[in-house]
């Protein structure tokens, strides 16, 4: 299963909303009713860290301005109001079957 | 609190083999799947290969496939990657991660650097 994610480079305004998106090669939604779709942040010199998981479940700690949406093959992260330390390099992940695979990655920077 | 340390980077020659190792603390290694990942110098993440509980499935990248073998040790909380036949394009720092439910990745180590040169 092949990922893609767009833009992959997003400058942005303080206080603006922004997004990106992630489509898959196969359906990622399992009969269990879970999109099996992460998104990471990884900022610069450090380890990536969970945003989003399995489609649309903020991960404990995520501030609520972030969110995911999407079921199937196409799917979104929403910044509602971006802020300075929300740049960085952020990831898709197909988590749905092995071998996964991460999205190209979006360098997010403010303009 | 969990902890990943990954150890067993460093300098190989290409065709060479390095073997990495993490050492785990702070949750019940034997009952997670474990995960490798990578990040070539300036590149993206790459997902590597996984193992389930005891140690009796795992999965490759295409690109390591038939080189790398992931094994685990739960008597001493412990992951491994065997690297074998290694190339300029294997060097990347090393992530051991924790699986959860086998569908995110909330704990990461802090990696650790494999270089390929001559």
């Amino acid at each position: 299963i092949v990922v893609t994610q767009s833009p992959l480079s997003l400058p942005v305004t303080p206080g603006e909303p922004a997004s990106i998106s992630c489509r898959s090669s196969q359906n990622l939604l399992y009969n269990n009713g879970y999109n099996y779709l992460d998104w990471y942040l990884q900022k610069p010199g450090k380890s990536p860290q969970l945003l989003i998981y399995l489609g649309s479940n903020r991960a404990s700690g995520v501030p609520d301005r972030f969110s995911g949406s999407g079921s199937g093959t196409d799917f979104t992260l929403k910044i509602s109001k971006v802020e300075a330390e929300d740049v960085g390099i952020y990831y898709c992940l197909q988590t749905l079957q092995a071998p996964k695979m991460f999205g190209q990655g979006t360098k997010v920077e403010i303009k | 609190e969990v902890h990943l340390v990954e150890s067993g980077g460093g300098l190989v020659q290409p065709g060479g083999s390095l073997r990495l190792s993490c050492a785990v603390s702070g949750f019940t290694f034997s009952n997670y799947w474990m995960t490798w990942v990578r990040q070539a110098p300036g590149k993206g993440l790459e997902w590597v290969a996984n193992i389930n509980e005891d140690g009796s499935h795992s999965y490759y990248a295409d690109s390591v496939k038939g080189r790398f073998t992931i094994s685990r040790d739960n008597a001493k909380n412990s992951l491994y990657l065997q690297m074998n036949s290694l190339r300029a394009e294997d060097t990347a720092l090393y992530y051991c991660v924790k699986d959860e439910r086998t569908a995110y990745y909330l704990y990461w180590g802090q990696g650790t650097l494999v270089t390929v040169s001559s």
